[in-house]
């Protein structure tokens, strides 16, 4: 079975930090570009980071360059975000997804919860 | 940055109505690479449909994608109880911002 799983999110202060991981399982991770998509409360989804195959290219929404970094360890099928200077507007359900080459996200994982607030 | 308008924002219809849902960009698409997703509460969204067409895998083929450009709709065509959710959206242009329409609910009338 195809699975993502997140793990990482919780309660952090304004200008904290979390390390956000997904690990995979049920296909060839170095295969496929990785992503991380958030979703707000109430709003509709968000793509915040994405990253090929290799780690060679990483490109990241205007809003978190500079403060997220995302990386991926192709040995151990495992994604993460690093997520630094949070601010509360960064407040959101973090999902890790895939792209099989087809331009769409076709597997997510079940999200974790980022809340940043004093 | 490619802005995606979904409309209408809430559609109300019956079990066994067709529902007709739009997506409008801001500007053309790259090889219209326009993406469907279903997401009901407390859930992941799910792909319905890809490159502005194609059925995912899995998917009841009472789900159909059509358009191209800035045009793009997602028809479903006789409404099961459990396709009333939110519906969104997405698409992959040649650069990021990889951006997600603001939905359309699809309710129980």
């Amino acid at each position: 079975e195809v699975r993502l799983v997140e793990a990482g999110g919780g309660l952090v202060q304004p200008g904290g930090s979390l390390r956000l991981s997904c690990v995979a399982s049920g296909f060839t991770f170095s295969s496929n570009w990785m992503f991380w998509v958030r979703q707000a409360p109430g709003k509709g989804p968000e793509w915040v980071a994405s990253i090929e195959t290799d780690g060679s290219r990483a490109d990241y929404l205007d809003s978190v360059k500079g403060r997220f970094t995302i990386s991926r360890d192709n040995a151990k099928k495992l994604l993460y975000l690093q997520m630094d200077s949070l601010r509360v507007d960064d407040t959101a359900v973090y999902y890790c997804a895939r792209d099989p080459y087809t331009k769409a996200f076709d597997v997510w994982g079940q999200g974790t919860m980022v809340t940043v607030s004093s | 940055e490619i802005v995606l308008t979904q409309s209408p924002g809430t559609l109300s219809l019956s079990p066994g109505e067709r529902a007709t849902l739009s997506c409008r960009a801001s500007q053309s698409v790259n090889n219209n690479f326009l993406g469907w997703y279903q997401q009901k509460p407390g859930q992941a969204p799910r792909l319905l449909i890809y490159g502005a067409s194609i059925r995912a895998t899995g998917i009841p083929d009472r789900f159909s994608g059509s358009g191209s450009g800035t045009d793009f709709t997602l028809t479903i065509s006789r409404l099961e109880p459990e396709d009333f959710a939110m519906y969104y959206c997405q698409q992959f242009g040649s650069s990021p911002p990889y951006s997600f329409g603001g939905g359309t609910k699809v309710e129980i009338k």
